[in-house]
């Protein structure tokens, strides 16, 4: 089975400062790949980040990094100069290679103050 | 086509209606899934096809639920004497391969069941 946690329902940051947001996670396979994805008010879930659990080298996308800790279960993202647009749910998610499928975590809802 | 489409956006019912949800995956994709995420909450898993293999049907809520797909074309999802509990966000996605992990979602469909 596999479970996705993340902790902080709600979070706020103000305009161009730095926020992470939390996440935790169980399985029982080896090989498993992490995602955050985004969840704007349009619905449309957009993809912002994705890791291979087999790579240790934490992944980067523009603004957006991920502290991965394999033997921790952990899987935090970190969204550097935030800004207005970024307000949404944040949503962590692991699809494991036999499962064939995505979990995904009850989702962060933040806000970026202007 | 370029994305993922479900239809209807959005679809108002009465209790103890059947309903039926339409998803258009992106041509060439060979597995489709279908997500429930109630208001606030995370997506929770129902179904998934994989080209001509037998659907995982392993997070279908009850037998009120069922989904079909023709090939690797359109699925719908079928929830017959809905019940309040239903209303939700119904949420599309598909890949191009098993081996390909990052969902493409479409903008989902509303259920509101009164």
């Amino acid at each position: 089975a596999q479970t996705v946690t993340q902790s902080q329902p709600e979070m706020s940051v103000q305009e161009a400062e730095t926020v992470t947001l939390s996440c935790t996670y169980d399985t029982s396979e080896n090989n498993y790949y992490l995602f955050w994805y985004k969840q704007p008010p349009s619905r449309q879930m957009i993809l912002v980040i994705r890791q291979e659990a087999y790579k240790q080298q934490n992944a980067t996308e523009n603004r957006f990094s991920v502290n991965f800790q394999k033997a921790a279960k952990s899987f935090s993202l970190k969204i550097s100069d935030s800004q207005l647009g970024d307000t949404a749910m944040y949503f962590c998610a692991l699809w494991g290679t036999n499962a064939g499928k995505s979990t995904f975590g009850d989702g962060t809802t933040l806000t970026v103050k202007p | 086509g370029a994305g993922v489409s479900q239809s209807p956006s959005n679809k108002v019912t009465e209790k103890g209606k059947d309903v039926e949800l339409r998803c258009d995956p992106i041509s060439g994709h060979t597995a489709l899934y279908w997500y429930r995420q109630r208001l606030g909450q995370g997506l929770e898993f129902l179904i998934y096809f994989q080209g001509n293999s037998a659907p995982d049907k392993s997070g279908l809520p009850s037998d009120r639920f069922s989904a079909e797909r023709t090939g690797e074309s359109v699925s719908t999802l079928t929830i017959q004497r809905t019940q309040q509990e239903d209303s939700a966000v119904y949420l599309c996605a598909s890949i191009p391969d098993r081996g390909n992990e990052k969902l493409f979602f479409g903008s989902g469909t509303q259920l509101s069941v009164l």
